[in-house]
């Protein structure tokens, strides 16, 4: 019953280097989401992927890019990281999405990033 | 724009006790709204999710409600217990994207 699993859990970058967020869910989801929490601004979507081939952006995707590997996986990219981009980073799965998505989405433990 | 609140930010009560969170939001068009909870290090899970048909659900000791009209969502904590303390944060789908509450986080004292 692994769930949402992210990987790592724990990374440290400095301002410019890059670096891919792993993120895998093992319930056969269709819709797989990426989310970024910060004190005082709760949690924002970044990116999100209805289904196997589409991505969207979210609220706040500067500075980010995604990739649908395939049903399962779903990675975040940050190409030039900045001080701004520290925050835990979440990603989410869920089986459907838009009006069909009434079932919960279920959430990975989240990688907490630091850039200096 | 969607905007979610929930106030307080942070309770605390003593073991036993009632409780209800609040949530609101600013648009009513939304397809359901959903409760978590948020351990410390942890991420979230989900507690109740009321689809935008129902007026509440239950699991447990906890009942949810929801008013579209009125822009309103409670959670309601029967007898509580100290294993209760988390940040509860609700959240409305609108288009199937989740808009998040900053959340409020409970202390249940023994």
């Amino acid at each position: 019953n692994a769930g949402v699993t992210q990987t790592p859990k724990f990374q440290v970058l400095k301002t410019g280097q890059s670096m891919t967020l792993q993120c895998a869910q093992d319930m056969n989801h269709n819709s797989m989401y990426w989310y970024r929490q910060d004190p005082g601004m709760g949690l924002r979507l970044i990116y999100y992927s209805a289904s196997e081939g589409t991505t969207d952006k979210g609220e706040v995707p500067n500075g980010y890019n995604v990739s649908r590997l395939n049903k399962r996986e779903f990675s975040l990219r940050l190409e030039s990281a900045a001080p701004s981009q520290t925050s835990v980073y979440f990603c989410a799965s869920s089986e459907k999405t838009g009006w069909l998505s009434n079932q919960p989405q279920h959430f990975g433990d989240g990688t907490r990033l630091s850039i200096l | 724009k969607q905007e979610v609140t929930q106030i307080p930010a942070a309770l605390s009560v003593p073991e036993g006790e009632n409780l209800v969170l609040n949530c609101s939001f600013t648009d009513s068009a939304i397809y359901n709204l959903q409760w978590f909870r948020q351990d410390p290090g942890k991420g979230l899970t989900s507690l109740l999710l009321i689809q935008s048909s129902q007026r509440e659900q239950t699991s447990g000791r906890l009942n949810a409600s929801l008013d579209k009209s009125s822009g309103r969502s409670t959670l309601y904590i029967a007898a509580s217990q100290p294993g209760d303390s988390a940040t509860y944060l609700c959240a409305a789908s609108n288009t199937g994207k989740l808009i998040f509450g900053q959340g409020t986080t409970l202390q249940v004292k023994p």
